[in-house]
């Protein structure tokens, strides 16, 4: 157990609609990244935010936004969805070390 | 563009086999560089890193080459299980502490 959660492990929904993936980092952590899964493309990173604030971003489409709350945890919300959309969504939450990352188990979008 | 080019795409081995997995990197910034193991229906884990000061590190059964010159660096498993049947990522990082980018993954399948 990483100590990461994510919600909701599934979901399913249609083209255009808005999903909201939630996840709560590991105790104490203050960096989280998003980071989607499919199968020809790997892990691609999303975006990270540190203590609330918006910290890198990577190849987040314009349909997707994230936060960082006063508590940590973070959302992304992903909007006028695509069949191209449905993929593995992953949290991660980073301590001390540098580049080690303690990922959910993720939130597995599926676009019909 | 991909940063870290991973190979192969998939291997198959027998058990107490050595499966080799590589990766190589054009960024010359990049000073770290760790391998993740994911299962089946679970986020990736740490298993091993290195940084470019050392060409080698062991850690039980699993071992990382490093080719500074040939900006290149490699995952071994030792007498390998059935157990270690996963996907594996390489991944890289910079002193910048910008995010990790992970190479498009190696299914390993390790039969008896």
């Amino acid at each position: 157990d990483s100590g990461v959660t994510q919600t909701p492990k599934h979901l399913i929904t249609a083209t255009g609609q808005r999903v909201t993936l939630r996840c709560s980092p590991r105790s104490g952590d203050l960096s989280v990244y998003w980071y989607q899964q499919s199968l020809d493309q790997g892990l691609q990173f999303l975006i990270q935010y540190y203590n609330g604030e918006e910290r890198a971003k990577g190849n987040i489409l314009e349909r997707f936004s994230a936060q960082q709350f006063p508590d940590l945890h973070s959302e992304l919300n992903l909007s006028s969805l695509e069949l191209g959309d449905s993929a593995l969504y992953f949290c991660a939450s980073s301590g001390l070390q540098r580049g080690e990352l303690f990922f959910g188990e993720g939130s597995r979008l599926t676009v019909l | 563009q991909q940063q870290v080019k991973q190979s192969p795409q998939s291997l198959i081995v027998q058990k107490g086999g050595i499966p080799i997995i590589n990766c190589a990197y054009e960024n010359t910034a990049f000073d770290y560089f760790p391998w993740y193991q994911q299962f089946p229906g679970k986020g990736p884990a740490l298993l091993i890193a290195i940084r470019p000061d050392v060409s080698e590190k062991k850690e039980g059964r699993f071992t990382i080459s490093f080719n500074k010159s040939a900006k290149q660096f490699s995952l071994h498993i030792m007498d390998s299980q059935p157990g270690d049947s996963a996907t594996y990522f390489c991944a890289a990082s910079d002193a910048g502490n910008t995010p990790l980018v992970f190479g498009k993954g190696t299914r390993l399948s390790v039969i008896a």
